[in-house]
């Protein structure tokens, strides 16, 4: 069974400050997604991530996905109030795979930027 | 375009009734999932499917039918309500061929009380 661990599970800080959140796993995926998801709402995509070491930016936040295609980082700049929300990574299965085997979802991280 | 929307928005049921939850996409994609979100427990896939007429259980499917009638409808049952279903439930669609990026309605919440 994969998994996707994802840390801290909880994160409080004040705006301006710079914060990463985790996701890692023993296993390979084809792609990780990272999706926010606010109070009340279903989780909108982020960003995915497809190839070992790449990084993409979303202007303030930075998504890296490992070389090994096994652990991905988001790092968020200068967090605002806006930032605040639930972060889930998830991962499509190996190249391997048939391509109909589900995503794997992390349990997220909540964040809370404090003004 | 709407996306993917889900109905209802709230329910709240007792013990042993029943109830089908709606979800509905007009993106044209063939996968879909219905999920379920509890405090701690992240989001588990209790259904899916990956194309009309075909369904497949996920991580916890005990409880729930589905069915997929139509490509852009997928229905999630539940036939005895129990308060152990007490959650927020999610649907999402995706295209075939990855990188399978789901696209999520509103959720509903359900109280089963």
């Amino acid at each position: 069974t994969q998994l996707l661990e994802q840390s801290p599970q909880f994160l409080s800080i004040q705006e301006g400050e710079n914060l990463t959140v985790y996701c890692n796993s023993s296993s390979v995926f084809s792609s990780l997604q990272w999706y926010r998801q606010e109070p009340g709402e279903g989780p909108v995509l982020l960003v995915t991530v497809v190839t070992g070491g790449e990084v993409k930016k979303l202007k303030r936040l930075t998504f890296q996905f490992g070389d090994a295609r096994k652990d991905s980082s988001l790092h968020i700049t200068a967090a605002q109030p806006g930032d605040t929300g639930l972060y889930l990574c998830a991962g499509a299965a190996g190249m391997e795979d048939s391509g109909n085997t589900p995503l794997v979802f992390g349990k997220g991280t909540r964040l809370s930027v404090i003004a | 375009n709407a996306g993917v929307t889900q109905t209802p928005k709230f329910r709240v049921l007792k013990t042993g009734q029943s109830m089908t939850l709606l979800c509905a996409q007009d993106m044209n994609h063939e996968y879909m999932y219905w999920y379920r979100q509890d405090p701690g427990m992240g989001l588990r896939l209790i259904h899916y499917s990956v194309g009309e007429g075909t369904t497949a259980k996920g991580e916890v499917p005990d409880g729930y039918n589905v069915s997929r009638l139509k490509k852009q409808n997928f229905l999630l049952g539940l036939e005895s309500a129990a308060p152990s279903q007490t959650s927020v439930y999610f649907c999402a669609s995706t295209l075939a061929g990855g990188p399978y990026e789901q696209y999520f309605g509103p959720g509903t919440r359900l109280t089963v009380t």
